[in-house]
């Protein structure tokens, strides 16, 4: 158990709707980031938070977006899905931004399904 | 830029065999080398590190070292089992990103 918890684990909706994928970080991690993982894409960064605030951000679409709460939970919302949406979705923490052995802890993921 | 290039897949390979996944790396400055591996079904799991240069990371039997001169991490172990099958990624943190390799596929059969 890496001490990074997701919900829902499986989430089933149509296109066009709209869902919010929420993440805990381990404790004491401040840095939280989104992944998408498909199996034509492989592993795709979203974007990355950090004590709040916007890090990073990778391929992460204009219908995506993302935030991080004071008690640094996160949550991905997700609109006007398409098909190609569905995917696994992964959040990791990590204790920092960056630097030297900062190593991410995986959450067991989010299976979307669109249909 | 820093980026990650990994060994293409799939890989199989037969019970207790050698295994090798290439991986090298581009990137300014010291950046920290991981490899994690992805079980079926499962997240990805941290399995091995190394934050210098001519450090060697290990955990379950894998090995890799940090060689800056040629700027690779391969993984290696020596003696693989059924129970080794799963995706294997490299990974790059370096400055405030983190970078991941394409992954690669290995299947051990008996």
């Amino acid at each position: 158990d890496s001490g990074v918890t997701q919900t829902p684990k499986h989430l089933i909706t149509a296109t066009g709707q709209r869902v919010t994928l929420r993440c805990s970080p381990r404790s004491g991690d401040l840095s939280v980031y989104w992944y998408q993982q498909s199996l034509d894409q492989g592993l795709q960064f979203l974007i990355q938070y950090y004590n709040g605030e916007e890090r990073a951000k990778g391929n992460i679409l204009e219908r995506f977006s993302a935030q991080q709460f004071p008690d640094l939970h996160s949550e991905l919302n997700l609109s006007s899905l398409e098909l190609g949406d569905s995917a696994l979705y992964f959040c990791a923490s990590s204790r920092t931004s960056g630097g030297a052995g900062n190593e991410q802890f995986f959450g067991p993921g989010t299976r979307l399904t669109v249909l | 830029g820093n980026s990650v290039t990994q060994m293409e897949g799939p890989v199989t390979l037969s019970e207790e065999a050698f295994l090798t996944i290439n991986c090298t790396y581009t990137a300014t400055g010291y950046p920290s080398l991981f490899w994690y591996v992805q079980y079926p079904g499962e997240g990805l799991q941290l399995l091995l590190k190394a934050t210098k240069a001519d450090d060697k990371g290990s955990n379950k039997g894998f090995e890799a070292t940090y060689r800056k001169e040629t700027t690779s991490f391969h993984l290696e172990k020596g003696s693989v089992q059924v129970s080794d099958s799963a995706v294997y990624f490299c990974a790059l943190s370096g400055g405030d990103q983190f970078y991941f390799g394409t992954g690669t596929s290995l299947t051990v059969i008996p």
